[in-house]
């Protein structure tokens, strides 16, 4: 099937720092991409849809300016935390759809970002 | 909204016994319905897939059949063994470019 691929798979970073995750899909072109965030013994919260080329679309409650998305290309999208604080650590997730079909998604293997 | 509710966990079985997660949904219109796996570690993988009534998705031994009657798409596997140890979650999709919806996933704990 299609991989998905994020990096890195975990981060230490210090209150204030900015820490950008990679996702990138390794066999397919993504028009597009999704990140999710994902709390201990929660499910997975969408927080914004990407799309190559254009900005992102966040889900209601996500600071657009704390979660800077990038979709460059249709093979990467980033994800930048930026001015990191201890209750941003979670596990982020992103995905990505093959082609125009109906919800068939890959997901990437998460990135465990900890904010010290 | 839609919304998708699963039985919570941890559910704890012994190796070789049946194993059912229960899965509800609400949704308007005829959703595609999915289960995820996590383990330990790792991002999702797409285990099953139903996309309209009566349809059986089947893996790996897991099987789960869309009931539009009942609105649910229980988890079922005659036989666990301890690597289906993982978090398990439900979620459904309407057609076109909209994305997925999940439960709050539940553990499945497998012991030898």
């Amino acid at each position: 099937g299609a991989v998905v691929s994020q990096h890195p798979s975990w981060v230490i970073c210090k209150s204030g720092t900015s820490v950008k995750i990679e996702c990138r899909s390794l066999d397919f072109q993504a028009t597009t991409m999704f990140w999710y965030r994902q709390f201990p013994k929660q499910s997975l919260m969408l927080m914004a849809t990407s799309n190559e080329g254009s900005k992102a679309t966040y889900e209601q409650g996500v600071e657009k300016d704390k979660f800077l998305i990038n979709h460059a290309s249709l093979t990467l999208s980033t994800l930048t935390v930026t001015s990191a604080h201890p209750e941003d650590s979670s596990f982020y997730i992103c995905s990505a759809r093959v082609g125009l079909t109906t919800g068939e998604l890959f997901f990437g293997e998460g990135s465990r970002l900890t904010v010290l | 909204g839609d919304s998708v509710t699963q039985m919570e966990g941890p559910v704890t079985l012994s190796e070789e016994a049946c194993l059912t997660i229960n899965c509800t949904y609400t949704a308007t219109g005829y959703p595609s319905l999915f289960w995820y796996v996590q383990y330990p570690g790792e991002g999702l993988q797409l285990l099953l897939k139903a996309t309209k009534a009566d349809d059986k998705g089947s893996n790996k031994g897991f099987e789960a059949t869309y009931r539009k009657e009942t609105t649910s798409f229980h988890l079922e596997k005659g036989s666990v063994q301890v690597s289906d140890s993982a978090v398990y979650f439900c979620a459904l999709s309407k057609s076109g470019y909209s994305t997925l919806t999940f439960g709050k996933g539940t553990m499945l704990l497998v012991s030898p």
